[in-house]
């Protein structure tokens, strides 16, 4: 199956600092990922769908100058929280479709963002 | 609109035999997911249905009725590391991941 990265695993920034998250797939290319965001006990919510070369789909309620998304290349598409405040402190998980019958998404390992 | 239950927690024997229901709702259906999330990271693929049946892989099971809009996953052999949060996904008519909140399963010795 497809493996994917993200960097970082953990980030804590102050208030009002933006922070970028990458996500990788090393050995796949993807021409669309999803970015998902994860609060403490509830289940994964679909923030956006990332489309290489095109402008993201963002799901209702979600601010797209908030949550900038970039997918330049098959391979890496980034999330960029801007102007951070702790509400948005999350578990952040992006993920691809492997492509195979079974329509199996391969997830990142997630990145915990803290904002103080 | 579009729904997915699970039960919220559930708790188990070590070596014992556990079923996770999960009951959807959902504009079309492409299939049905569970996935295993451990705290702190990220879900990781269980089994896949499309069709009718019981799918078995290893101590792992998943059965789905499409006319009841219903599925469980069934654990055996309980062992100490199965604890974790069981989330059932399903794929609407537009291939999208519809989520289920989660069952955290807590296994005791």
């Amino acid at each position: 199956g497809a493996v994917v990265s993200q960097h970082p695993s953990w980030v804590i920034c102050k208030s009002g600092t933006s922070v970028k998250i990458e996500c990788r797939s090393l050995d796949f290319q993807a021409t669309t990922m999803f970015w998902y965001r994860q609060f403490p006990k509830q289940s994964l919510m679909l923030m956006a769908t990332s489309n290489e070369g095109s402008k993201a789909t963002y799901e209702q309620g979600v601010e797209k100058d908030k949550f900038l998304i970039n997918h330049a290349s098959l391979t890496l598409s980034t999330l960029t929280v801007t102007s951070a405040h702790p509400e948005d402190s999350s578990f952040y998980i992006c993920s691809l479709n492997g492509g195979g019958v079974d329509h199996e998404q391969y997830f990142g390992p997630g990145t915990r963002l803290t904002v103080t | 609109g579009q729904n997915i239950d699970q039960p919220t927690e559930m708790t188990a024997t070590e070596g014992a035999i556990v079923q996770i229901n999960c009951t959807y709702q959902t504009s079309g259906f492409n299939g049905l997911f569970w996935y295993q999330q451990h705290a702190g990271e990220a879900p990781t693929f269980l089994s896949y249905n499309v069709l009718d049946g019981l799918e078995e892989k290893g101590r792992f099971s998943s059965f789905l009725s499409r006319s009841k809009g219903y599925s469980y996953l069934l654990l055996k052999e309980l062992q100490m590391k199965d604890s974790a949060s069981y989330l059932c996904a399903c794929l609407d008519s537009n291939y999208q991941l519809i989520w289920g909140a989660g069952t955290k399963l807590i296994i005791k010795p």
